[in-house]
Formats: C-alpha cells, sequence, structure tokens
C-alpha cells in the first residue's frame, strides 16, 4: 500500500522568502502525485498535481512541485512567499492501479510572517 | 450547491451514542469520498462511493462505522457505540467521475467529540 512522508510538521518562514515543502512516497511502479492546502476554517483545494509527462508541475497562487522518481519525492516549492499562504500543506499519492484511493501525509503547516 | 455541504459542523456525543454525519456533494458529482483526520495524523481514507455503490470499503476501521448514500447524492456515515478514539474531524469529498487523477472537492468537515 502507498504512504506519504512529510517531515516537517511546521515550516516557518518570514514573507518574500523562498520555501520547500517535503513530500517523499514509498515506492510504486506508477504514481499520480497531488499537494492539497487548506486555509484556516476552510475545506482542503486542489493546489496542483502530476499525472504523467514534465516533471515540473506548475500550480495555483505560484506554487511549483517536481516529481523525482528515482529519490521518490514530490517536493513543493514558492520563490517568494505571501502572509496569505500560510495554511495546511497536504501531499497525496494514488497509486495508479487503484487511482480511486488517494494517500494523504500528515500535512505541513506553513507559518509566513512579516 | 455551490459546494461540498457537511453537517453538523461541530458534535459532542457521549461514549457509547450514535451519530450520523451527513455530506451534500456537489450537485452532479458521481463519485463520493470519506476521510477521517485526527490531531496529528493525515487524512485516513475510509470510502468511497460511485453512485450510490461502495466498490471499496476497506478503509471503514471497525464494524461499528458504515455509510450509505442514496439517490447519487447525499450520504450518510454512521458511527455505532462511539468510543473516544472515534473523535476526529470526518472530511467528505466529491468529485465529478472516479477518473483517473480527477480533483477531489472537500466539504468544511464535521468535527466529533466522544467524552
Amino acid at each position: 500500500a502507498q504512504s506519504v512522508t512529510q517531515l516537517d510538521s511546521q515550516v516557518p518562514v518570514f514573507e518574500e522568502a523562498p520555501v520547500e515543502l517535503r513530500c517523499n512516497y514509498s515506492s510504486s511502479v506508477s504514481v499520480y502525485l497531488f499537494w492539497y492546502v487548506q486555509y484556516p476554517n476552510q475545506g482542503l483545494q486542489l493546489l496542483l498535481k502530476y499525472l504523467s509527462g514534465s516533471t515540473l508541475v506548475k500550480g495555483i497562487n505560484g506554487f511549483e512541485a517536481e516529481f523525482n522518481k528515482s529519490q521518490t519525492s514530490f517536493h513543493l516549492r514558492k520563490p517568494s512567499v505571501h502572509i496569505s499562504d500560510t495554511a495546511e500543506y497536504f501531499c497525496a499519492v494514488s497509486d495508479r492501479r487503484d487511482f480511486q484511493k488517494l494517500v494523504f501525509g500528515t500535512g505541513t503547516r506553513l507559518l509566513v510572517s512579516p | 450547491g455551490a459546494g461540498v455541504s457537511q453537517s453538523p459542523s461541530n458534535k459532542v456525543t457521549e461514549k457509547g451514542k450514535d451519530v450520523e454525519l451527513r455530506c451534500d456533494p456537489i450537485s452532479g458529482h458521481t463519485a463520493l469520498y470519506w476521510y477521517r483526520q485526527s490531531l496529528g495524523q493525515g487524512l485516513e481514507f475510509l470510502i468511497y462511493f460511485q453512485g450510490n455503490s461502495a466498490p471499496d470499503k476497506s478503509g471503514l476501521p471497525s464494524d461499528r462505522f458504515s455509510a450509505e448514500r442514496t439517490g447519487g447524492s447525499v450520504s450518510t456515515l454512521t458511527i455505532q457505540r462511539t468510543q473516544q478514539e472515534d473523535s476526529a474531524v470526518y472530511l467528505c469529498a466529491s468529485s465529478l467521475r472516479t477518473v483517473e487523477g480527477g480533483e477531489l472537492f472537500f466539504g468544511e468537515g464535521s468535527r466529533l467529540t466522544v467524552l
């Protein structure tokens, strides 16, 4: 069964600084990868996804992620964060053979301060 | 409706009581998912529906948990004889259909506290 590891439970960063949120998944032949974001008092929403093709995926709000098959990673990056990016970020993976079951990580809380 | 609606938003109950959590998906979405989010844990998959049928019930933690969906729309998650370890936020999500890589749209969740 798939599993997802988000090692950082919380990442504090200053406004306009770059940020990287780490995500590693258990090895599989082929997977779909996602990042979801949960703003305070809101439901989760899709930030970006990797299905196939280019390993660099761009999402909403200036975020991007890179799929690295050899390292089984899908780290999320943003070159310059804003206060409004403060939220909880969840990495998720599904096995292509069982794509209905989306497995989530434990989440990383991004705290952006002025 | 405009989004996935869940009720109640908060539920406090006593150990041993039964609870029902309701999910109203986005109109026209045929796939519906239930997840559980416990403190310090990720989102735990519980069950998904395609239409009214549930092809995969493997995530339900015990036989005290059950879920149904009627009319291809509203779903109810029932927890019988609640235990303290059932305390969590129960999230519902829907998608247009169970397509590969399809986006899930989440509700804001039902927070269950078992005393």
